[in-house]
Order: C-alpha cells, then structure tokens, then sequence
C-alpha cells in the first residue's frame, strides 16, 4: 500500500480480555517494528521483524504480549489478559533497509478499562 | 542512564526567532540518527536525517557530534506551524537496527 496501514484505529477493552492490532506495512518493506507511546513520551519499542522472524521482541514488556508476521507483510500484536497499564498508542513503522528511515502508521489507541 | 536523552521543553519562542534542540545518546556504537515530527495525537513523520556532515534542508539544519555523542537541529526563521514535538532517534547495529526514540522535545511558536 501507500503508507502503513493499522486497524482498528481505537479499541476500547474490558481488563482482562484479549485484543489483536494489525499493521498493514508498506508494500516491500522488509523491516516492521511495532512500538507503544504514553502520554509525554517517546515511542518505546516492543518488537522488531525483518521478514517473518522476530530479529528483536527484547522490548516485550512480559509474556502476555506477542506478535507474529507469518508471510513477512501484515503482522499481528496479541496482547492476553489486558491490564489497564496496557493502555496507550501502538505504532507500527516500517522501513525497507532501516537506513533510510522508518515510516509510521496512525496508530491504535488502546484504553482498557 | 536512558540511552537517548532530550530537554523536554516546552522551548517558547516568537515567529522569526531561531531554536536549536540537542539530544545524547550513550551508545558509541550507533550509526544512524534521526529526527522526526510529531504533532498532537498523530503518527511521528520524518524531519530529516542526520549525517556525520551536518546537512541541511531549507530553514533546518542538522549536525552530529560523534566525540561528544550528541545530535542537533537547528530551525531558522521559525513559523507558527513549526510547533510540534521533534524526537530524536538513534539506532545502532548489534546485528540488527533497533531505532531507539527521545521522549521528545516540545516547540511552541506564538506570533
């Protein structure tokens, strides 16, 4: 596609339950990163893929969050038993050599309540 | 120690006036920098990249302190639209590029 795509862009969800993020990179970017931001602060990085493989998830806060990219394009961020610190924006960015810079989706605002 | 550091601001300055930001980072090994924009409740987006050069681009101007460990931007001429956040970002290859975010310096330019 033209730009990253993520969805949805805002979910709202009960302490407790499981939720899934999709990014949608740019077309031929081999490089996805997934990143959570606060209020106040700078992009914290969670996990980085080149192809299908996980190269580095040494941001992964615990075991309640995994990503996967199976066919190297759209990849999934799985947060289970969603507490209410979960709550901020995810952002996905892609990049195709990583040299060049990273490209950003709009995000998804998660609020678990 | 965070491996990237930024003054938070907020920096206020007038229309027409010149701001420059700095951001640190700890790793020696680092071999890319970056800065990027942010504006209220939106996706950051790529200001420039920074070379071990200094570059340029129209009213900003870029430069890298290797010695010193140390990024800065420079925005001439400032205009009521340049007021956003402006990340810093470094990454480093310890087998792979992990871009590495400041949290961010905060510009306001009032007229």
């Amino acid at each position: 596609g033209a730009g990253v795509s993520q969805t949805p862009s805002n979910k709202v969800t009960e302490k407790g339950k499981y939720v899934e993020l999709r990014c949608d990179p740019i077309s031929g970017h081999t490089a996805l990163y997934w990143y959570r931001q606060s209020l106040g602060q700078g992009p914290e990085f969670l996990i980085y893929f080149q192809g299908t493989g996980a190269a580095d998830d040494s941001g992964l806060p615990n075991d309640r969050f995994f990503a996967v990219r199976p066919e190297g394009s759209v990849s999934t961020l799985k947060i289970q038993r969603t507490e209410r610190g979960d709550s901020a924006v995810y952002l996905c960015a892609s990049s195709l050599t990583g040299e060049e810079g990273y490209t950003f989706g709009s995000g998804t605002r998660l609020t678990v309540v | 120690r965070k491996e990237v550091e930024q003054d938070p601001g907020p920096f206020n300055v007038p229309e027409g006036a010149t701001v420059a930001f700095n951001c640190t980072y700890s790793n020696s090994a680092s071999q890319s920098f970056f800065w990027y924009r942010q504006d209220c409740r939106k996706e950051p987006k790529l200001l420039m990249s920074v070379y071990s050069s200094g570059n340029e681009d129209g009213r900003f101007t870029a430069q890298l302190n290797r010695a010193s460990q140390y990024i800065s931007l420079l925005i001439r001429d400032s205009k009521l639209s340049d007021s956003a956040t402006y990340l810093c970002v470094v990454n480093w290859s310890g087998g792979s590029y992990i871009p590495t975010f400041g949290r961010g310096t905060i510009l306001i330019v009032h007229p």
